[in-house]
């Protein structure tokens, strides 16, 4: 399958700080990615869906303001958490797609925030 | 609101034996179903998944049955291996409105194989 990277695999930061993790399709163009959020013995949960060059779509209850993300190219998007705090501490995975099958999601190795 | 399940947290099976990991859902709006593996530190992988018009499907070892009057489906894996062991994710999606490929997970089962 394809290849998805992010960076950092962990991050640790300051309560009101930002921080901000990179996604990478390595070796094809996602058109669309993909962001989830995982808690503990939690599944994961969808936050956000962005396409390149568009604004990200936010699932409900997931505060667009707080949790920025940017597609500005078809192999890198970003997240950034805004004024963190340890509530916002989890495990976040990207996935890039390139096309419209379900199974054509590819997944990143995630990163590991927590906030102090 | 979970609407993808997962109530087994774990399962140990021996190796050589047959491994089943189910998956029930509440959204009747679900017409995909896929089944992802994880390993620690990475991403889950595809792994096999079903159509809603169809019941079964097979892939090797794998195989994925659904039974949509019971919103359950169910994967097999025949005969297992150490190498098996992981989390396993049942996810589903469905063609609403805005859908597009969003997935929506289960909470995973954790599956150790042991010699």
């Amino acid at each position: 399958g394809a290849v998805v990277s992010q960076h950092p695999s962990w991050v640790i930061c300051k309560s009101g700080t930002s921080v901000k993790i990179e996604c990478r399709s390595l070796d094809f163009q996602a058109t669309t990615m993909f962001w989830y959020r995982q808690f503990p013995k939690q599944s994961l949960m969808l936050m956000a869906t962005s396409n390149e060059g568009s604004k990200a779509t936010y699932e409900q209850g997931v505060e667009k303001d707080k949790f920025l993300i940017n597609h500005a190219s078809l192999t890198l998007s970003t997240l950034t958490v805004t004024s963190a705090h340890p509530e916002d501490s989890s495990f976040y995975i990207c996935s890039g797609s390139a096309g419209s099958s379900y199974n054509e999601q590819f997944f990143g190795p995630g990163t590991r925030l927590t906030v102090l | 609101d979970q609407q993808v399940k997962q109530n087994s947290p774990s399962l140990s099976v021996q190796e050589g034996r047959i491994s089943i990991l189910n998956c029930d859902y509440t959204n009747s709006m679900f017409d995909y179903f896929l089944w992802y593996k994880k390993y620690p530190a990475e991403g889950p992988t595809f792994l096999i998944s079903i159509s809603s018009i169809k019941d079964k499907n097979e892939d090797g070892r794998f195989t994925v049955f659904l039974n949509k009057s019971a919103k359950h489906l169910s994967l097999h894996i025949v005969p297992s291996q150490p190498g098996d062991s992981a989390v396993y994710f049942c996810a589903a999606s469905g063609r609403v409105t805005g859908g597009g490929n969003k997935l929506t997970f289960g909470t995973g089962t954790q599956l150790k194989v042991e010699l």
